[in-house]
């Protein structure tokens, strides 16, 4: 069954270092998500991403924050400056045809910022 | 806030009993669907309802969904200790939304 990868599973980053979660979609989906997971908090979203644009994105998603997805296969998530905060584990997740199906998400990377 | 909410917290059966599960969200949506997460792991996608959709089963698995009361319930028959995991409900939202809302969870433990 098709996957949705990510890597690393765990990185330990020194407070004020930028960071850059990778994920690898499913080949023929389109919609691109990224979710975080304070531990014991529910699931937030994080941001959308559709036609290689942000198509919504959460106030957690501020200008420290950033997606691209640079060759058709890769999805990233950038961290620029990393605060204690942000440790949390990051989910990407994709979708053939958007919300209204169900999403595929990946095993998660554990962000630990100290 | 469209964001949804479990109840119980946490639920604790025998192997064999049903597990029932509850959502409540507070806004109109297109969907619900609930998912199930394995300790330290990622989130799989177990069954969706839309809004215009009462009831569905897939499995052992079987949802409500209550428009009018704003919540929806998640029954596992038959439980199984592999069914030992944290289920949230998450709902997508009617605005164009492009973005799940996830409610606390509900931790469920299955003992053998």
């Amino acid at each position: 069954e098709p996957e949705v990868t990510q890597t690393p599973s765990h990185q330990v980053t020194q407070m004020g270092q930028e960071v850059i979660l990778r994920c690898v979609p499913i080949s023929n989906h389109l919609y691109f998500y990224w979710y975080r997971q304070i531990l014991g908090q529910k699931v937030e979203f994080l941001v959308s991403f559709y036609n290689n644009e942000i198509s919504e994105k959460s106030e957690i998603f501020d200008d420290q924050f950033s997606v691209e997805r640079p060759d058709g296969s890769n999805f990233t998530l950038k961290i620029r400056s990393t605060k204690l905060e942000d440790s949390a584990m990051y989910f990407c997740a994709s979708s053939e045809i958007g919300v209204w199906y169900g999403y595929t998400f990946g095993s998660g990377t554990r962000l630990t910022v100290v | 806030s469209q964001q949804g909410e479990e109840d119980p917290q946490a639920l604790s059966i025998q192997e064999g009993e049903n597990a029932t599960m509850n959502c409540s969200y507070k806004t109109s949506i297109n969907n619900l669907q609930w998912y199930r997460q394995n300790s330290g792991r990622g989130l799989v996608h177990l069954i969706l309802i839309r809004s215009n959709e009462r009831e569905k089963h897939s499995g052992r698995l079987r949802v409500t969904l209550d428009t009018s009361k704003k919540s929806s319930s998640l029954l596992i028959t038959a439980s199984r200790a592999a069914d030992t995991a944290s289920y949230f409900c998450a709902t997508v939202g009617i605005q164009g939304a492009q973005k799940l809302v996830f409610g606390q969870g509900t931790r469920l433990t299955i003992n053998p």
